[in-house]
Formats: structure tokens, C-alpha cells, sequence
């Protein structure tokens, strides 16, 4: 059973701050995604990985960035957090494999940028 | 740049009728369209998919339609029971060189009343 899991559940910052979100698979995936999901818009990709190392932009990768030093582990960063940036954050993995496209979800981060 | 349109965006139905969520794509090379549902404060989980060489796919009370010529796809849930209560997500997968990147609708709530 694949395992995708987040740092923190909930998490509260203030404006300016650096902040990172850790996701972390154990089922040796190679792509792993960072989405954002806000009310009426549905699931947004901000950044995408499909090797250690390697990143690709999303749809919204502005003011984001991303870190993928260990296969299994994938990072959201923050630079200098914005209220506008309040949301929820999903991360997900899945393995290079024609056959398999479905993307495993972690369970969430809810972030509040006072 | 791709996209993909998900109506209603809020469903209410009565237990034991049937309910249909319809999304629209606009990448004629999508060849991959899962459906996702996320209970309240849970992540999203795949419940069917369907690929492009395949016209309907049925799981017990659920199915899938695909209709490649008019780039749109369905989810059909018949006998509606109170824990099917939750936000559908649909999405597609356009051609992106190999990567397998979804797109997702903006999700449709669905509240089923006993």
C-alpha cells in the first residue's frame, strides 16, 4: 500500500516567513507533484519532479519552489510567505510506469499566512 | 494552455437516485481520465479511471463515459447512499513528452440527503 506522507497537518505563519513543506513516499516513485487546492478552483500544480534533482513548473509556480535532494522525499518552499498563499497543499507521487497513471495523495497541509 | 471544466459544481441528491458529474477537456491528445473523491478533511482517492481506447468503464454502482469525439467525459453513480457525500474531482492527462502530469477540474460537491 503506497504511503505519502506530509510534515505537518496544519500550520500557521506570518507574512514574510520562510516556510517549508516536507512530503515524503515510500514506494520508490519517481515523479512526486505539489498542488494547491482552494475552493471552486479545484487542485492547481505548482511543481513537479519526476527525478532526484529534477523539477518541472506547474501551472502556478510563482512564488513557490521546490527542493528534490532523496527520491523520496520532495519540498515545497516558500520564499517570503503572502496571505494570498493561505491554502490547502497536497502532495503526490507516482511511479514511471506506462500502465500506472494514477497519482497517490498525502493527506494535506493546511496553511494560514496571518 | 490545457484545461478542463467540471459541472455542477454542487450536486444534491436524494438516497437511491442516481447522480452525474460531467467534465469537458480541451486537449484532443488526453488519454487519461481519472476520477477522484476527497471526503471531508481526507485526501483525494482515485475511484475509476478510464483511458481514451476505451468508451465506458463500470465499478458496481459507479461508471465512467468517454466521448473522444466531443472531448468529454462523465461519472455516473447510481443508488446514491449518504456516504457518497463528498467532493469529485475529475481530471486528464494531456500528451506531455513522457511526464505524467494531470489536470483537474474545479470539483463538483455532492450531498446525497437520506
Amino acid at each position: 500500500d503506497v504511503k505519502v506522507t506530509q510534515s505537518s497537518r496544519y500550520l500557521v505563519k506570518r507574512t514574510g516567513e520562510k516556510v517549508f513543506l516536507e512530503c515524503v513516499q515510500d514506494m520508490d516513485h519517481e515523479n512526486m507533484f505539489w498542488y494547491r487546492q482552494d475552493p471552486g478552483l479545484g487542485l492547481r500544480l505548482i511543481y513537479f519532479s519526476y527525478d532526484v534533482k529534477m523539477k518541472e513548473k506547474g501551472d502556478i509556480p510563482e512564488g513557490y519552489s521546490v527542493s528534490r535532494e532523496k527520491k523520496e522525499r520532495f519540498s515545497l518552499i516558500l520564499e517570503s510567505a503572502s496571505t494570498n498563499q493561505t491554502s490547502m497543499y497536497l502532495c503526490a507521487s507516482l511511479p514511471t510506469n506506462v500502465e500506472q497513471e494514477t497519482q497517490y495523495f498525502g493527506p494535506g497541509t493546511r496553511l494560514l499566512v496571518l | 494552455g490545457e484545461n478542463v471544466e467540471q459541472h455542477p459544481s454542487t450536486l444534491s441528491v436524494q438516497e437511491g437516485d442516481s447522480a452525474v458529474i460531467k467534465c469537458t477537456y480541451s486537449d484532443s491528445a488526453s488519454n487519461y481520465f481519472p476520477w477522484y473523491k476527497q471526503e471531508l478533511g481526507k485526501r483525494p482517492q482515485l475511484i475509476i479511471d478510464i483511458r481514451s481506447n476505451v468508451g465506458e468503464k463500470k465499478d458496481q454502482r459507479i461508471a465512467v463515459t468517454l466521448n473522444k469525439t466531443a472531448k468529454h467525459f462523465s461519472l455516473h453513480i447510481t443508488e446514491t447512499q449518504p456516504e457518497d457525500s463528498a467532493v469529485y474531482f475529475c481530471a486528464a492527462s494531456p500528451f506531455s513528452g513522457g511526464y505524467n502530469k494531470l489536470i483537474f477540474g474545479a470539483g463538483t460537491r455532492l450531498a446525497v440527503h437520506p
